[in-house]
C-alpha cells in the first residue's frame, strides 16, 4: 500500500538554524500529502498540506514542495525557533481516507 | 474554532479492569478514527468510523477491545480487560472523509494499567 518514509532524528538545532526533515513517499496515483506538527501534551495537528505535483504547502515559516520526480515532500523552515520544537510527521492518505503517517521526527531547538 | 474533545485526559488502572475512553468528534465530520500511539510502535490505527459505521477494524485486538459510535457526537474505545501493555495515548480523530481533507485530532487519553 501508499507509504511514507521520514527522517527519523531527533533533530537538535540551535536558534534560528535552518530546518529540513526529508519525507519520501511510495504511492499509486498522485495523492495529496501532508505535515502534521505534535507538540507536548497534545495530539496532531495539521501543520501544511499540498494537493498535487509541484504545489507548495506553507504555513508558520515552514514550506514543503510536492516534487513528484524524487517522490518526496521535505520540510524546511528557514529559521527555527525554540517554540518549534515538537514532533513532526509526514503523511499521505489511503483508499479508505485513513491517514498514513510516517514514524515522526522530533526536533528540539536551544536558545 | 472547533475541536474533538476527549475524555478522560489521563486514566490510571489496574491490570483487569474496564477502560473506556469517549471522544466527541467534530460537528459535521462523518469520519472518526481510533489511534493509539507509543514510542515503539508510533501510531497505530486501531479502528474507523464512516457515518458511525465501522470500516475498519483490523488493527485493534479484537478479543479485548471494542469500538463504538453509539450517536454522531460520541466514539468510545473500551478495553476488557486491560493489561499493562495496554499502555499508551489514544487519540480519536475526526474528518470530513475527502482525501484533501485532513484530520483533527483531540488531545489524547494517556492510558497507565499498572
Amino acid at each position: 500500500g501508499d507509504s511514507v518514509t521520514q527522517m527519523e532524528g531527533p533533530v537538535t538545532l540551535s536558534e534560528e538554524a535552518f530546518l529540513t526533515i526529508n519525507c519520501t513517499y511510495t504511492a499509486t496515483g498522485y495523492p495529496s500529502l501532508f505535515w502534521y506538527v505534535q507538540y507536548p501534551g497534545e495530539g496532531l495537528q495539521l501543520l501544511l498540506k499540498a494537493t498535487k505535483a509541484d504545489d507548495k504547502g506553507s504555513n508558520k515559516g515552514f514550506e514543503a514542495t510536492y516534487r513528484k520526480e524524487t517522490t518526496s515532500f521535505h520540510l524546511e523552515k528557514g529559521s527555527v525557533q525554540v517554540s518549534d520544537s515538537a514532533v513532526y510527521f509526514c503523511a499521505l492518505p489511503q483508499n479508505n481516507n485513513d491517514m498514513r503517517f510516517g514514524a515522526g521526527t522530533r526536533l528540539t531547538v536551544k536558545p | 474554532d472547533a475541536r474533538v474533545t476527549q475524555t478522560p485526559r489521563h486514566k490510571v488502572t489496574e491490570m483487569g479492569q474496564e477502560v473506556t475512553m469517549r471522544c466527541q468528534p467534530i460537528l459535521g465530520h462523518n469520519t472518526v478514527f481510533w489511534y493509539r500511539q507509543t514510542m515503539m510502535q508510533g501510531l497505530e490505527l486501531l479502528a474507523y468510523f464512516r457515518n458511525r459505521a465501522p470500516l475498519d477494524d483490523s488493527g485493534m485486538p479484537k478479543d479485548r477491545f471494542s469500538a463504538e459510535m453509539p450517536d454522531a457526537t460520541l466514539a468510545t474505545l473500551k478495553i476488557q480487560p486491560s493489561e499493562p501493555r495496554d499502555s499508551a495515548v489514544y487519540f480519536c480523530a475526526s474528518g470530513l472523509g475527502q482525501k484533501d481533507s485532513p484530520l483533527h485530532f483531540g488531545n489524547g487519553t494517556r492510558l497507565t494499567v499498572t
